[in-house]
């Protein structure tokens, strides 16, 4: 069965940084692209970053360019999220999934970014 | 950008009803179009994959269908438990985008 479980989330401050974990299982993590998506408290959802299967293409919304690093260590089966630099409008639940598109999500962590 | 836009964003009919839920893309993504269902505090749930091919374990009275650059999610003889938000998916190309949502009640 495929699983993946978000961690690290909680309330952090304005400016500074947060890192979320993914961890995958079920599968052979080394062959599959995957993704983070979030989804602000009420509103829709939004792709946030993508990582090709071997982690050397990477690809960012706009908004979280320069800011948003998504990195992947396919000994260990686990999927990044480092948050740098982090704003209000951050706030959301984040999910890790197994390419866009999939029918596979985890269960999704809580970020509050606020003072 | 491609931007997909999700028509209606509610509706509401009642049990055994069937209802069409539309999304528009601003320019020509092929089949690489899916549907998802997201209910209160959970992670959404896949339905369509490829425009219209049907996810597993997902019933039959789901359907998706293309045509041209317009998408549709129809729902035959809606029941009570497909209360919920649901949301197309283009991932023809990055930035990948999501329709604005429609949330759906049953009467």
């Amino acid at each position: 069965e495929v699983q993946l479980v978000e961690s690290g989330g909680g309330l952090v401050q304005p400016g500074r940084s947060m890192k979320l974990s993914c961890a995958a299982s079920g599968f052979t993590f080394s062959n599959y692209g995957m993704a983070w998506v979030r989804q602000a408290p009420t509103k829709g959802l939004e792709w946030v970053a993508t990582i090709s299967y071997d982690g050397s293409s990477t690809y960012y919304r706009d908004s979280v360019k320069g800011r948003f690093t998504i990195s992947r260590d396919n000994a260990k089966s686990t999927l990044y999220l480092q948050m740098n630099s982090l704003r209000s409008e951050d706030t959301a639940t984040y999910y890790c999934t197994r390419e866009m598109g999939s029918a596979y999500w985890g269960q999704g962590v809580m970020v509050t970014v606020s003072s | 950008d491609i931007q997909m836009t999700q028509s209606p964003a509610s509706l509401s009919a009642s049990p055994e009803e069937i209802v069409t839920i539309t999304c528009q893309a601003s320019q020509d993504i092929g089949n690489w179009l899916a549907w998802y269902q997201q209910k209160p505090g959970k992670s959404p749930q896949l339905l369509i994959y490829s425009a219209t091919s049907l996810a597993d374990g997902i019933p039959s009275r789901f359907s998706g269908s293309r045509s041209g650059t317009q998408y549709s999610l129809k729902i035959s003889r809606l029941q009570v438990e497909d209360t919920g938000i649901y949301y197309c998916l283009q991932r023809y190309s990055n930035p990948f985008t999501f329709g604005s949502g429609t949330k759906l009640e049953i009467k």
